[in-house]
């Protein structure tokens, strides 16, 4: 089965500049996630939705950071204004519904640099 | 809520020495635990989990964890490291009970090194 797609790999902006990322989950994944991995820290999650909606969006610093998951499948995360300390690989993951225990499928990530 | 400490940020050895990467969790329900290896520029990949049944588990490429209630504990280990052993590796954890408790809380991670 194709894995989680993420794009774009690479981004490097300015600060005060805005930026989206774009999400694929596998197929039939119901549950989708957005972590930010800062250098040196294990993920941390910003953000959860079950199909099109939202489940959990305790940790996303939404005074600059929004996440939409139209029609349940495809996801994007925006950042505007971005600051210099979101520079972090943001990995997209997704799980079948109510299966916790089989865990997540990462994405490779989208490494965003702010400068 | 979860929590995970991972308690070695580094962890240098020697090819083909054995070695054990700590994990203490900390939970009020009951939990499933995890752990991920990160090559460098790739994302997590599921290296073994313990779920239910025998607290030892094992992945295909010999690492094992073993689960340890009293303790708190997700051990990983490996009797014989190669060069292509290094990677970061996460442990995580994720409560078996409905809602939120599902999701995956990581540790900070151990940098493991494999020296020639």
């Amino acid at each position: 089965e194709a894995g989680v797609a993420q794009s774009p790999r690479y981004k490097i902006i300015e600060k005060r500049q805005s930026v989206a990322f774009w999400c694929n989950p596998i197929s039939g994944h119901a549950t989708l996630y957005w972590y930010q991995q800062i250098l040196g820290q294990g993920p941390k999650l910003l953000i959860q939705f079950q199909n099109n909606g939202v489940v959990d969006d305790s940790q996303l610093p939404k005074d600059r950071f929004s996440a939409e998951r139209l029609k349940g499948v495809d996801s994007t995360l925006k950042i505007q204004p971005a600051k210099l300390e979101d520079s972090a690989v943001y990995l997209c993951a997704s799980s079948l519904v109510g299966r916790a225990g089989y865990g997540y499928t990462f994405g490779s990530g989208t490494r965003l640099t702010v400068v | 809520a979860q929590s995970v400490t991972q308690l070695d940020s580094q962890v240098p050895v020697f090819e083909e020495a054995p070695v054990e990467l700590r994990c203490n969790y900390s939970s009020s329900v009951s939990v499933y635990l995890f752990w991920y290896v990160q090559y460098p520029n790739q994302g997590l990949q599921l290296l073994l989990k313990y779920l239910s049944g025998s607290t030892l588990v094992e992945s295909i490429n010999g690492f094992e964890a073993e689960f340890n209630k009293s303790q708190t504990s997700f051990h990983l280990r490996k009797p014989s490291v190669h060069i292509s052993d290094t990677a970061e590796y996460f442990c995580a954890v994720s409560g078996i009970s409905s809602g939120s408790a599902r999701q995956l809380t990581f540790g900070s991670g151990t940098q493991l090194t494999v020296l020639p």
